[in-house]
């Protein structure tokens, strides 16, 4: 199985902050890899796919990079309505296996 | 509007069954490939498993084959989960999940839609 490894597993920013959370898998998967927020008590939403590609209706502000094995999640200015956890998912083999979840909360 | 709805999560005891179902609208439910992910309380996601759209490979997590098993119905529009041997461990908020398209032939596999969510516990 292709692990994933994400850190930090929670962090404290404040509103307009550059944050940046990153995720490493334990064998190269192209760009085989996703990003995902959840907020309290909601189902995860679809944030970037294909390790760069921003979802439909997901601002700007969010962008990803990465391809191999080494993948970052950026938040450019970071908006009350971020705060939340943030899950990276490996696509390329099942069984499809999610970083630990990074909580971001505000400092 | 897009929209999937999961139902039948309650309190069982181990070892006994329970089925969920997941009712699809909003879009052509034969197309798509779907998955099931969970969340045990407090802890992160876990992929569950997953169903083409028609016939093909069927893949579930080691934590659940030989118990779970996945299906559809494309003339309902619905997925569903049958569970069986229930474990304290299997107790989590179970969602089903649309796999999105594919760009130029290329399938990245990503989960573009979700329900909410429908809570399994097990326990004596």
């Amino acid at each position: 199985d292709i692990q994933v490894t994400q850190s930090p597993s929670s962090l404290s920013a404040s509103v307009g902050d550059r944050v940046t959370i990153t995720c490493r898998a334990s064998q190269t998967i192209s760009n085989y890899f996703n990003w995902y927020q959840q907020k309290s008590g909601k189902a995860p939403k679809l944030l970037i796919y294909a390790a760069s590609s921003l979802q439909s209706g997901v601002p700007s502000r969010f962008s990803g990079s990465g391809s191999g094995t080494d993948f970052t999640l950026t938040i450019s200015s970071l908006q009350p309505e971020d705060f939340a956890t943030y899950y990276c998912q490996q696509s390329y083999g099942t069984p499809w296996t999610f970083g630990q979840g990074t909580k971001v909360e505000i400092k | 509007e897009v929209q999937l709805v999961e139902s039948g999560g309650g309190l069982v005891q181990p070892g006994e069954s329970l089925r969920l179902s997941c009712a699809a609208s909003g879009f052509t439910f034969s197309s798509y490939e779907m998955n099931w992910v969970r969340q045990a309380p407090g802890k992160g996601l876990e992929w569950v498993s997953y169903i083409p759209t028609g016939g093909g490979s069927i893949y579930y997590a080691d934590s659940v084959r030989g118990r779970f098993t996945i299906s559809r119905d494309n003339a309902r529009n619905s997925l569903y989960l049958q569970m069986n041997s229930l474990r304290a461990e299997d107790t989590a908020v179970y969602y089903c999940a649309r796999l999105g398209d594919c760009t130029d032939g290329v399938c990245h596999n990503y989960m573009d839609v979700w329900g909410k969510g429908t809570t399994v516990t097990v326990s004596s």
